[in-house]
C-alpha cells in the first residue's frame, strides 16, 4: 500500500529535550516536505526537499532541522523544543519535476501530535 | 503576504443541499496548481481535487467540482448533495511552477464545513 509513515504519532515532552519525529514513504518521490498545523493558519511549511541531499526552508524553519541521507526517509529534529513547538505535525510527499510540473498532489502522513510543556 | 485567502472560518449547510467554499490565491507564476484537501475530525488530510492553470476546463471529481476563474484568481469548491460525511476542515493550496520548479506548496487557512441534518 502506498503510504506516508510517521512516527510516533503522539509525543508530550518537555522544553529542551531534544526528539526526532521520523517520515517515511514508499512510493519513491523525490519530493517531502514537513508542516506544522496550528488553529487558524492553516499549514505551514517547515522545511522541504526535492531530492537526497537537497533540502531548504520553507516559511517556519526556526528550531527545526532535517536531513534526507535516503530518498524514502525524512526526518524531522528539534534540538532544543520549546512550548512554541506545540503543533500538530505532517510530513508528505509528491512526485517531483524539475520543469515545474504543478499537479503533483502531495501525499500527507498521519499526523504527529507533539505537547512540549 | 497571504497567498491562500479562505475568508469563511465556518460555514453551514443543510444535508443534500450544494456549498460552495471560496478560495482566492494570489501568484505571479503563470504556471501553477491549486488543490483542495480534506481534514475530517481523524486528522488526515485527504486530497479532493486538482486544478491546473492552463486547464481550459473546470476540475471535477464525482461530487467536487473546482469553479476556475483565472480572470479573478478563485478556485472555489463546490460540493453537490452534501453528505453527513462532508463535515470537515477544508484546505485550498496552491503550488507554484516554472519560476522555483514546484517546490512551494502554500495553504490557505482552512474552513471548516458543517452539514445538518
Amino acid at each position: 500500500e502506498a503510504q506516508v509513515t510517521q512516527n510516533p504519532r503522539y509525543l508530550i515532552t518537555v522544553t529542551g529535550k531534544k526528539l526526532t519525529v521520523t517520515c517515511s514513504q514508499n512510493m519513491n518521490h523525490e519530493y517531502m516536505s514537513w508542516y506544522r498545523q496550528d488553529p487558524g493558519l492553516g499549514l505551514r511549511q517547515i522545511y522541504y526537499s526535492m531530492n537526497v541531499e537537497v533540502t531548504d526552508k520553507g516559511d517556519v524553519p526556526e528550531g527545526y532541522k532535517v536531513s534526507r541521507k535516503e530518498k524514502r526517509n525524512f526526518p524531522l529534529i528539534l534540538e532544543s523544543p520549546s512550548p512554541n513547538q506545540t503543533s500538530l505535525y505532517f510530513c508528505a510527499s509528491s512526485l517531483f519535476s524539475v520543469r515545474g510540473g504543478t499537479n503533483n498532489e502531495q501525499f500527507f502522513g498521519p499526523g504527529t501530535r507533539l505537547t512540549v510543556l | 503576504a497571504q497567498k491562500i485567502t479562505q475568508t469563511q472560518p465556518g460555514m453551514f449547510v443543510q444535508e443534500k443541499e450544494a456549498v460552495t467554499l471560496d478560495c482566492t490565491y494570489d501568484t505571479s507564476d503563470p504556471s501553477y496548481g491549486l488543490f483542495w484537501y480534506k481534514q475530517p475530525s481523524s486528522g488526515e488530510m485527504i486530497f479532493l481535487i486538482y486544478q491546473g492553470s492552463y486547464d481550459q476546463q473546470n476540475a471535477t471529481e464525482g461530487r467536487y467540482s473546482l469553479n476556475f476563474q483565472k480572470a479573478r484568481k478563485s478556485a472555489n469548491l463546490v460540493i453537490s448533495a452534501s453528505q453527513l460525511g462532508d463535515s470537515a476542515m477544508y484546505f485550498c493550496a496552491m503550488r507554484e511552477g516554472r519560476d522555483n520548479y514546484g517546490q512551494n506548496f502554500v495553504f490557505g487557512p482552512g474552513t471548516r464545513l458543517s452539514v445538518l441534518p
